[in-house]
């Protein structure tokens, strides 16, 4: 299984809602992201998970708040969001420690998200 | 700032061209990668170039890396409708113990039969 599923694929929500993006991958890889991407633009780094501990937290508003289950899962938790975060929300994977070289991501397919 | 990026910002070719995109980078590098992505789907990585090589084939793909000028080159040759994608090179930049995966800006690329 070389996927990294993600669901749900499209997501509307109100700015007082509270929704979950979920991601899971079952290639054993260790380190798992989150990418947030608008239209036309090139995906921007959010988080990166390493064996399930937070790595890195690109200055993300606490309005998302990651979360790692465990090393197949990882969820995108978002709380009275803007309506400027409307975007793509992209999951990734990758084998390794994210600091090793020559590691490539795994991506899944996205949730778009529209927050009105 | 982004650490890539791309030209041109959009090419149109018809079927059987090829399609050569551009990208620089700022920093040193250990590798620069090529992703392609269909519109509103995930990236789906290419291919990879250490920093110690210069020209990388696979299929109908040739990535050259040009470590002096800060700069590589996807090409696509034999182009076909189904090539028609976003492309996004990327490069690692290292920052806090760890090496962060940054994308250029990409080239929109469209294929006509």
């Amino acid at each position: 299984d070389t996927e990294v599923t993600q669901t749900p694929k499209h997501l509307v929500m109100g700015m007082t809602n509270k929704k979950s993006l979920k991601c899971e991958q079952h290639m054993g890889h260790r380190a798992m992201y989150w990418y947030k991407q608008k239209a036309k633009k090139p995906p921007e780094l959010m988080f990166v998970y390493s064996y399930e501990k937070l790595s890195i937290n690109e200055s993300v508003p606490s309005r998302f708040s990651p979360e790692c289950p465990n090393s197949s899962l990882l969820n995108l938790h978002l709380h009275a969001l803007q309506p400027e975060d409307s975007a793509l929300y992209l999951c990734a994977s990758s084998q390794g420690y994210p600091g090793a070289t020559n590691e490539k991501l795994f991506f899944g397919s996205g949730t778009q998200l529209s927050v009105l | 700032s982004q650490q890539g990026e791309e030209d041109p910002q959009a090419l149109s070719i018809q079927e059987g061209e090829n399609a050569t995109m551009n990208c620089s980078y700022k920093t040193s590098i250990n590798n620069l990668q090529w992703y392609r992505q269909n519109s509103g789907r995930g990236l789906v990585h290419l291919i990879l170039i250490r920093s110690n090589e210069r020209e990388k084939h696979s299929g109908r793909l040739r990535v050259t890396l040009d470590t002096s000028k800060k700069s590589s080159s996807l090409l696509i040759t034999a182009s076909r409708a189904a090539d028609t994608a976003s492309y996004f090179c990327a490069t690692a930049m290292f920052s806090g113990g760890y090496n962060k995966l940054i994308f250029g800006a990409g080239t929109r690329l469209a294929v006509h039969p």
